[in-house]
């Protein structure tokens, strides 16, 4: 069964410093889908980034990056230049390929972020 | 304005009640997901509809029911028989089923 793991509970970063959040993830499968999601205070989840397992590039969205290393099946989250708006909880996501689009969530990361 | 809602924001249940959550979206999304979260958990996936009419369990399904009757509905009821109902619901909905998911605003129901 697929797995997803957020071992860093809670982050703390001071602002417009950078600051990287970590995923793992488990499975067999060679088609897949990666996501980040954020959750401000309001608890709306918000997607922050999405990443297709068969494309080499690392996607970018803004200040917000991520490091995709398949053979590792490591998919960590780079915040750059972090601002207080970034304060949330972020979730890292799984979804295999192909018909179904079931996703497995990590169990998240706290981001602080000091003035 | 596009997007998904749910109502109402915060819902109290007594025991022993069935009680239903909202969820709209005018997106023209095909597929619609329920999800749970509780503290220091990620989402767990309880139902999920790909098309009118038709919708299948997720991982914690019991005790929980749902219908898609309306494409752009997709009303979750939590029934007595759900032992532990207090939590966050979070709907979501894709274009298609394999599409990214985005979500509403959610619901806090707790059991009184």
């Amino acid at each position: 069964a697929q797995t997803v793991t957020q071992s860093q509970p809670e982050m703390s970063v001071q602002e417009a410093e950078t600051v990287t959040l970590s995923c793992t993830y488990d499975t067999s499968e060679s088609d897949y889908y990666l996501f980040w999601y954020k959750q401000p205070p309001s608890r709306q989840m918000i997607l922050v980034i999405r990443q297709e397992a068969y494309k080499q590039q690392n996607a970018t969205e803004n200040r917000f990056s991520v490091n995709f290393q398949k053979a590792a099946k490591s998919f960590s989250l780079k915040i750059s230049d972090s601002q207080l708006g970034d304060a949330a909880m972020y979730f890292c996501a799984y979804r295999m390929g192909g018909a179904t689009n079931k996703l497995i969530f990590g169990t998240g990361t706290l981001l602080a972020v000091q003035p | 304005d596009g997007g998904i809602t749910q109502s109402p924001k915060y819902l109290f249940r007594k025991e022993g009640q069935n009680v239903t959550l909202s969820c709209e979206q005018n997106l023209n999304h095909d597929a619609m997901y329920w999800y749970r979260q509780d503290p220091g958990q990620g989402l767990r996936l309880i139902y999920y509809s790909q098309i009118v009419n038709d919708f299948q369990k997720g991982d914690i399904a019991e005790g929980y029911s749902v219908s898609r009757e309306k494409k752009e509905s997709f009303p979750l009821t939590v029934t007595s028989a759900q032992k532990n109902p207090t939590a966050f619901y979070l709907c979501a909905s894709s274009w298609t089923n394999t599409d990214t998911q985005y979500f509403g605003p959610g619901t806090r129901l707790t059991v009184l």
